[in-house]
């Protein structure tokens, strides 16, 4: 079972749609989750991060954690198609909060 | 304010040949996180360096070496290279008190092995 578990995708929303990206993780004792946008041959940057069950909201972006059942998604509203990249799904272990494990990223294609 | 650079931005090599890849942190950081990032995967930690020495290492066998200069950039060497290291690596600089919550990624460098 790998650490960090994406769907790879591509997941298509329509312009001005709600698009919604999952992550399971393996690790009980994972303390921080973070998601990252990554356009295609660019750097990882970050969007947001999570480390207490329930929703963060963030403009457009929310991120929600269930630590229970080892999930975390991020909901991006009014999708444009500038949002239209690579979202990478980043945890930190229970301690050690000097790595990130990265899932392999859901590529979201926003059609206009 | 200057953020990561990295060089150079691509290079192609041939199998067999070592190769030296160059991070210079954002300012005021002082740790550096290599990633390597092989095509349709997410990043994979390699190692990172604080205070000029190695502090943790990932998955990756000894061929992957690093070094950090009292300047707090640092160099990620790759020997005895094989097809399989093409990929995008990446540096993430960050303050050590910060971890990965300050992490400040690089835009890459993208190896070739032909």
């Amino acid at each position: 079972q790998k650490e960090v578990e994406q769907n790879s995708g591509p997941l298509s929303v329509p312009e001005g749609a709600i698009a919604s990206l999952n992550c399971t993780y393996s690790d009980r004792g994972s303390q921080s989750f973070f998601w990252y946008r990554q356009y295609s041959g660019k750097s990882p940057e970050l969007i947001m991060f999570i480390y207490s069950n329930g929703d963060k909201e963030d403009g457009r972006f929310t991120a929600q954690l269930n630590k229970a059942s080892q999930y975390v998604s991020l909901l991006i509203r009014d999708s444009q198609p500038s949002d239209s990249a690579t979202y990478l799904c980043a945890v930190n272990g229970a301690g050690n909060t000097d790595k990130l494990i990265f899932g392999t990223g859901t590529r979201l294609q926003v059609f206009p | 304010d200057a953020g990561v650079t990295q060089s150079p931005t691509h290079l192609i090599k041939t199998r067999g040949q070592q190769v030296t890849l160059r991070c210079s942190p954002k300012s005021g950081h002082d740790t550096v996180s290599w990633y390597q990032q092989a095509l349709g995967q997410g990043p994979q930690f390699i190692f990172q360096y604080y205070e000029e020495e190695e502090r943790q290492r990932g998955n990756f066998p000894d061929r992957f070496s690093g070094h950090q200069f009292p300047n707090y950039s640092s160099e990620l060497n790759v020997n005895a290279l094989l097809l399989g290291d093409s990929a995008l690596y990446l540096c993430a600089s960050s303050f050590r008190g910060s971890g990965v919550y300050g992490y400040t990624f690089g835009s890459g460098t993208r190896l070739t092995v032909v």
